[in-house]
Order: C-alpha cells, then structure tokens, then sequence
C-alpha cells in the first residue's frame, strides 16, 4: 500500500524567492512518485515525475524535486518563485504494479506568492 | 495522443435531483478510469475506480455510483442529490501506472 504526507496544507513565499514544498510518501513497493499543480477551477498537470535513473527530476515551469530514499522524500523546489506559481500542488505515489487503485494523492499544499 | 474530456464544466442541481457526469478517453484502449472528488480546501478523495468494462471499485460509501459501460467512458451518477455532493469532480486515466491525466473538472453545486 502506499500513503503521502505534505507537510503545510498552505505555503506562502515572496516573489523571487526560494520555493519549497515538502512531500513524505510510504510504499511497500518500489514507487513512481509524481507533482501536480491545480489551477482555480482546473484540473491537475503534471508538473515532473520520477519513475527510474536519475534522482533529480527537472519539470515544467523551472520545478525539480529530489527522490531521497532514505529519506522518503520527494520534496519540490523553484529556486524563484513567480507569481503565476500561485496554485494548489498534490505529491502523489504510484507503485509498480497495475492495480486500479494504486495511485495515491496527498493532501495538497496551496501555495501563495506574496509581491 | 491521448485526451480525456469531462463534461459539463459546471452544473447547478437541487437537492433530490438526479446526476450524470460523463468522461470519456480517446487515443487509448484499455485504461484505468478513475473518479476523484474535491471538496473545497481539501484534497482528492478518490471516489471510483475502475480497470475494464463493468469492473467498478467503490473507494468510499456515498450516495453516488459509477459505470462504464464502454472501454473509454467512465459515467458518475446519483439518483438523489445530497447538499454534501457539491464539489469539484474529476475523471482521470492512468498510463502505464506511470502518470495519471486529468479531464478539467465538473463543478458541482446542489442548491
């Protein structure tokens, strides 16, 4: 089975600044791990993912995020944040398996960005 | 490629009366179909999920029911909408276990 964790349900940093947005996952299987972002009224986009190689994931609109095993993590960063990275962002957990049900969305974390 | 289409956008029911969302998937065969709600503030509840024709999980009890009665249509149904239905509703297809897409979302509102 597998579970996510976001730590902050709402994040708020200055323009320009450092973005982080911290995401635990459990799995009992090697896991796919996943960034999404909402928009008001939207559905979700997939930001980046992670399924194998490289541990640093680089995705859309200057996101990456860090698959640390050890440490659970897979944690989403922006070094300088905009004002158009204000939205809702979901972590989510895949397993490598094809059951129906196995995908696995965190709480979200809305994040706002101040001027 | 593959789309997915959500259809209405937004839609306004009073309670007592019935529903009907509809999702379908082109440009794949043979995917999982999933239904997700999104209350306001809070995250995805996965609601349906489903992996072939006829073959629907139920994640929660509630007043709502699923089918698919084609590979690529995913149909959200209720006989009798509760005020506690409103929400954010999102249909989205699986590949390969390695990425989910979503359809834009129905907002539900029972007045």
């Amino acid at each position: 089975a597998q579970s996510v964790t976001q730590l902050g349900s709402h994040v708020s940093v200055s323009e320009g600044a450092l973005v982080l947005l911290r995401c635990n996952y459990s799995s009992s299987v090697p896991p796919y791990l996943f960034w999404y972002v909402q928009y008001p009224n939207q559905g979700l986009q997939l930001l980046l993912k992670y399924t194998t190689g490289a541990t640093l994931v680089k995705g859309i609109n200057g996101f990456e995020a860090e698959f640390k095993k050890s440490e659970t993590s897979f944690h989403l960063t922006k070094p300088s944040a905009h004002m158009s990275d204000a939205a809702e962002y979901f972590c989510a957990v895949s397993g490598r398996r094809n059951y129906g049900q196995n995908f696995v969305f965190g709480p979200g974390t809305r994040l706002s960005v101040l001027p | 490629s593959q789309t997915i289409h959500q259809w209405p956008a937004t839609l306004v029911q009073p309670v007592g009366s019935p529903l009907s969302l509809e999702c379908t998937v082109e440009g794949t065969s043979n995917p999982n179909l999933y239904w997700y709600r999104q209350a306001a503030g809070r995250g995805l509840q996965l609601l349906f999920y489903s992996i072939g024709i006829d073959q629907i999980s139920s994640e929660v009890p509630q007043n709502l029911s699923a089918s698919r009665p084609q590979d690529r249509q995913f149909i959200l149904s209720s006989k009798k909408l509760l005020l506690s239905d409103s929400g954010f509703y999102l249909c989205a297809y699986l590949k390969q276990n390695t990425e989910a897409f979503f359809g834009q979302g129905t907002r539900l509102t029972v007045v």
